[in-house]
């Protein structure tokens, strides 16, 4: 079993809809972070949350570590949301451990 | 302009032939790590780096060597390159404290090994 479980793997939506990621966590961490990869390649930090919940736009990411689960939610998705979202979890100071990854695809 | 630079972008070589695939970031910080990622594999770290000359492994460094010389340079070498190295390689750093801060990713490094 992995350390991190992303779900759903593939997500298809249509454009305006409300989007959740799901990340399970099975070891202690330091912090939790959501990436995205764009269809490029290049990965860029959309959050770094060890508490609570956090909002940038239309993206909120949350986290409950008694229940070591963060979720990921866009609201009013678009099709320039489409990518791969990675979660990762922190170990201590030095170690990144990452999920496998949700492909998701806003179409219009 | 803040950012983390790998060179090359993209390499092909040949089994045994040693290579060096650089990263630099120019945003004065602690902590560097090697990334790679492979299909059904995810992400997966190499190697990284507390601070200058200060270096560990990860979860697979098997096949790699680094170097932390200098603040900004965290070089990725490969002494005898095999196929089952072939992969997307990301390099990535963060200010201070490690993999508990906002990680910065370069562009990546795509690897085919004949």
């Amino acid at each position: 079993k992995n350390e991190v479980e992303q779900s759903p793997q593939n997500l298809t939506a249509q454009e305006g809809e409300f989007i959740t990621i799901n990340c399970s966590y099975s070891v202690g961490i330091s912090a939790l972070h959501w990436l995205q990869q764009h269809p490029g390649g290049g990965i860029v930090s959309l959050f770094m949350l060890s508490s609570g919940k956090k909002k940038h736009g239309r993206l909120i990411a949350t986290i409950n570590i008694q229940e070591k689960h963060s979720s990921l939610h866009i609201t009013a998705s678009h099709p320039r949301d489409s990518a791969v979202y990675i979660c990762a979890v922190s170990q201590g100071a030095q170690k990144l451990v990452f999920g496998q990854g949700t492909r998701l695809t806003i179409n219009p | 302009e803040a950012q983390v630079t790998q060179n090359p972008r993209y390499l092909i070589t040949v089994t045994g032939k040693k290579l060096t695939v650089t990263c630099s970031q120019n945003m004065n910080h602690e902590y560097m790590s090697w990334y790679r990622q492979d299909p059904g594999l995810g992400l997966r770290q190499i190697y990284y780096s507390m601070n200058v000359e200060v270096t560990d492994k990860g979860d697979v460094p098997e096949g790699y060597k680094v170097s932390r010389k200098e603040k900004r340079n965290f070089p990725l070498i490969l002494e005898s390159p095999s196929p089952n190295q072939t992969s997307l390689y990301f390099c990535a750093s963060s200010p201070t404290s490690g993999s508990g801060e906002t990680q910065y990713f370069g562009p990546g490094t795509r690897l085919l090994v004949l």
